[in-house]
């Protein structure tokens, strides 16, 4: 079971402005934790797109930013494109679990 | 960095299967690595993971004790036995590359099915 909670969809324009969010809880996000981000591609594994909650692997396109506050964390795509259409995770570390935690996955949608 | 798993299939209710993944480009002797799970429609779960070395091994509650992760430094390769299988192992499993001390995975495989049933 997701321990993170994520919206099951988001959607805009492309060129619009898009965020996603991660709820967590004081065993995990809240106990100071970062939060990284996976996008899955439709039919394709798992790509690290930010870790340490706004940090992004070379190659990751700028577009792509994350911030995280509290027991909360949020993706932002600012200048959506069609490409970005995939199902995006956050990840954490839960202490009482002793284990890794995925948010329950957001599929974003260029309209 | 290159991860490719095998070892998958079908299998019935009380079985057992054993994955493999092979690595490559980086020091694999020297990176914790971990195994992740996709149901069919759903997201993404840790299953496990092992240190460097072989020492330490973490385990999701519901795997515990009927999944075993195991690695050989010298083949590059890392392992996930599976027992007592049930419907709801079912399956893609990745292995991926953990950097344990900022608690991410940086790179992933492509995946191996498993359907119990």
């Amino acid at each position: 079971q997701s321990v993170l909670t994520q919206p099951p969809s988001v959607s805009g324009a492309p060129g619009q402005r898009v965020v996603i969010s991660c709820t967590g809880s004081s065993s995990n996000i809240g106990a100071g934790y970062d939060v990284h981000w996976y996008q899955q591609l439709p039919g394709s594994a798992p790509k690290l797109l930010i870790y340490g909650n706004n940090n992004r692997p070379s190659g990751v396109p700028d577009r792509f930013s994350g911030s995280k506050s509290g027991s909360s964390a949020s993706l932002a795509i600012t200048g959506l494109q069609d490409e970005d259409e995939a199902d995006y995770y956050c990840q954490s570390y839960d202490s009482s679990l002793s284990g890794y935690v995925f948010g329950t996955g957001t599929k974003v949608t260029a309209l | 960095v290159d991860l490719m798993e095998s070892g998958g299939g079908v299998v019935q209710p009380g079985g057992s299967l054993r994955l493999s993944c092979v690595a490559s480009g980086f020091n694999f002797k020297y990176s914790w690595m971990s195994w992740v799970r996709q149901a069919p429609g759903r997201g993404l779960e840790w299953v496990a993971n092992i240190k460097h070395d072989g020492s330490e091994t973490y385990y999701l509650a519901s795997v515990q004790g009927r999944f075993s992760i195991s690695r050989d430094n010298a083949q590059n390769s890392l392992y996930l036995q599976l027992n007592s299988l049930t419907p709801e192992d079912t399956g893609v499993y990745y292995c991926a590359k953990d950097l344990a001390f900022a608690y991410y995975l940086d790179s992933w495989g492509q995946g191996a099915q498993v359907s119990v049933s």
